[in-house]
């Protein structure tokens, strides 16, 4: 079945831009039927989506976040990766990629990496 | 787009069942079905537990049910058990390519 791992720093200072990879086995990243997110989690807070993008490219965020996010994909590596600039304390989190079905749901989940924005 | 309205908490004894409420607007909850449900475990990723307001993806028990009446979904957990203690979060298409969580409720078995 479908696995996604997260990896990246789990540092970034602050007004850096935070950079994270997905990397998608068992199932291709290329399949028509999904889209592949990046959610958040705050320390003992809920869940924020930021966006997705389409193994095409196509690219869909959070209006809240959007100034700030770009989503990629390298399809030959099975990989898609967030960047999320000018970060600030507020932007540490727990940071999980998931695949989308659209306007649907998300299912599976990575594992989640912490991502903390500290000095 | 505001986060959906989940109560912080609820309880049962094991055997009984619990039901959560996930408010949100026309624009989300009330305007689509396409509402679903996760069950986040401390330190753990959240899994899916209902997709499409009431559809149960294949090995989640039959004691999670769901159900939706204009802007309100709803989560039923019947039969208790203790490992069904959890974190327990909403989301729902809004629009545009655009998704919204609730902000979560704590099930704990009494």
């Amino acid at each position: 079945q479908v696995q996604l791992q997260e990896s990246g720093p789990g540092l970034v200072m602050p007004s850096q831009t935070l950079s994270l990879t997905c990397t998608v086995s068992g199932g291709s990243i290329s399949s028509g039927y999904y889209y592949w997110s990046w959610i958040r989690q705050p320390p003992g807070k809920g869940l924020e989506w930021i966006g997705y993008i389409y193994y095409s490219g196509n690219t869909y965020y959070n209006p809240s976040l959007k100034s700030r996010v770009t989503i990629s994909v390298d399809t030959s590596r099975s990989q898609f990766s967030l960047k999320l600039s000018s970060v600030t304390a507020a932007d540490t989190a727990v940071y999980y990629c998931a695949r989308s079905k659209l306007y649907d749901f998300f299912d599976p989940w990575g594992q989640g990496t912490l991502v903390t924005v500290s000095s | 787009q505001s986060a959906l309205t989940q109560p912080p908490s609820a309880s049962g004894s094991p055997g009984q069942s619990v039901t959560i409420s996930c408010t949100g607007t026309n624009s989300d909850v009330g305007g689509y079905n396409y509402v679903s449900w996760y069950q986040q475990h401390p330190g753990k990723a959240p899994k899916l537990m209902i997709y499409e307001v009431s559809q149960r993806p294949s090995g989640v028990p039959d004691r999670f049910s769901g159900s939706k009446s204009g802007n309100t979904a709803s989560l039923t957990v019947s039969g208790l058990q203790a490992e069904d203690e959890a974190d327990y979060y909403c989301s729902s298409y809004a629009g545009s390519n655009n998704y919204v969580f609730g902000t979560g409720t704590k099930v704990t078995v009494l």
